[in-house]
């Protein structure tokens, strides 16, 4: 029920792409959908959020879609650069601001 | 505005010795968080402190594993005895209002 469920584990892009990765949760309780960006050797850094009440945010070319009914979220990165390669992790909160980690993916855009 | 500050950077310690990692979160922030990250996994909480108080500490090994957050600011965890399993990052984190929570560097620990 606490788990936040992440996918792919490791993804390869080409330098312009769209770069797509995926969560899944259970529990209905959370209200706070982050994502995470981590560079090796850095702590993450908040990339973008989402609450249950919007089905989309787009930050320039950082965007996540919502779907409250499967219980998903997503984060796309359109036109994908090479410092774009980093480490993403999503994560979930509810009102007691404790953070529920997926297991991350490992991002490399090809220039 | 200054971040999260950690310290030491890198610890290499045998097992059964132990090992003390120190947090600064950013100022005025009530909420401090200590992650542990296991290399290619997520971060993992181990204790999250409000002010001086616990809020939770479920994941935390509590037979070698403590922490404190004195006065309500800066924050320690220790570990004693170490094990090989224990190798990992471990983050501190900090929150203003809980909808953001801002990461340190880590204090990276490999224990031999």
């Amino acid at each position: 029920q606490q788990q936040v469920k992440q996918s792919p584990q490791s993804l390869i892009v080409q330098k312009g792409g769209i770069s797509i990765i995926n969560c899944a949760y259970e529990n209905t309780a959370f209200d706070y959908f982050p994502w995470y960006q981590q560079f090796p050797g850095k702590g993450p850094a908040l990339l973008i959020a989402i609450r249950p009440d919007v089905s989309e945010k787009k930050e320039g070319r950082f965007t996540i879609s919502f779907n409250k009914s499967a219980k998903q979220f997503s984060l796309h990165i359109m036109d994908s650069q090479p410092g774009d390669s980093a480490t993403y992790f999503c994560a979930a909160s509810s009102g007691t601001y404790k953070y529920i980690f997926g297991t991350g993916t490992r991002l490399k855009v090809l220039a | 505005e200054a971040g999260v500050a950690q310290s030491p950077r890198y610890k290499i310690i045998e097992k059964r010795q132990s090992v003390a990692f120190w947090c600064n979160p950013i100022s005025g922030h009530a909420t401090l968080y200590w992650y542990q990250q296991i290399l290619g996994q997520g971060p993992k909480l181990l204790i999250q402190f409000q002010n001086n108080g616990v809020v939770d500490d479920s994941q935390l090994p509590k037979d070698r594993f403590s922490a404190e957050r004195l006065k309500g600011v800066d924050s320690t965890l220790k570990i004693q005895p170490a094990k090989l399993e224990d190798s990992a990052v471990y983050l501190c984190a900090s929150s203003f209002n809980g909808n953001t929570i801002y990461f340190g560097e880590g204090s990276w620990l490999t224990v031999v």
